[in-house]
């Protein structure tokens, strides 16, 4: 069974305007934690928020934060105000309690902010 | 910030020779690495996990006389492909994590065409 679930192909967005990327995963895992990477055209993989299961707060990290809803096992990404270099594939990752820190990843979300 | 570095960034080979990719941590000691691979627009796919001076965790599926894995030390893994055919060529990318941080800091990535 899919773990990571990213429901969104695509996206498209206008300059300045927020975009939410949906993320649900699946897991009996008490203890466990979530992840959004960025990927753009050059491959990198760039770390952007993390979410642990106890945390109460959703993160924040400048732009992004992740809405994270415990009960629904949802861990969207909120993008605010989107700039032309937010435009890449964005990946929902999710690491289980005691598996040597393995991340499961999601099939990804293509974004592609419009001027 | 946390930086991997990978060596090459991209490669061609013939059918039937080996290649040695390097994944290096700069600026930390990895406890552990990862490798994965990705094929064009789909997501990460988790090959191996590797703790230094430990043999390599291979993920089902993966070969490992065909994918060797060394942790020399806790800045260096290399992934070997050993005799390399076509269906090995692939987007290479290995991630390092630091002991007591959750999230993975990801290299460059390796992009191989085996001809």
């Amino acid at each position: 069974a899919q773990k990571i679930t990213q429901t969104q192909p695509g996206m498209f967005v206008q300059e300045k305007e927020a975009v939410t990327l949906d993320c649900t995963y699946d897991t009996s895992d008490q203890s466990y934690g979530l992840f959004w990477y960025k990927q753009p055209s050059s491959g990198e993989m760039i770390f952007l928020i993390y979410q642990g299961s106890y945390d109460e707060q959703n993160a924040t990290e400048g732009r992004y934060s992740l809405n994270f809803q415990k009960a629904r096992k949802s861990a969207n990404l909120v993008i605010s105000a989107s700039q032309l270099g937010d435009s890449a594939m964005y990946f929902c990752a999710m690491r289980e309690g005691g598996n040597d820190y393995k991340l499961s990843f999601g099939a990804g979300t293509t974004v592609t902010v419009r001027a | 910030g946390a930086v991997v570095s990978q060596h090459p960034s991209w490669v061609i080979c013939k059918s039937g020779t080996s290649v040695k990719i390097e994944c290096r941590s700069l600026d930390f000691q990895a406890t552990t690495m990862f490798w994965y691979r990705q094929f064009p627009k789909q997501s990460l796919m988790l090959m191996a996990t590797s703790n230094e001076g430990s043999k390599a965790t291979y993920e089902q599926g993966v070969e490992k006389d065909k994918f060797l894995i060394n942790h020399a030390s806790l800045t260096l893994s290399t992934l070997t492909v050993t005799s390399a055919h076509p269906e090995d060529s692939s987007f290479y990318i290995c991630s390092a994590r630091r002991g007591g941080a959750h999230e993975q800091y990801f290299g460059p990535g390796t992009r191989l065409t085996v001809t």
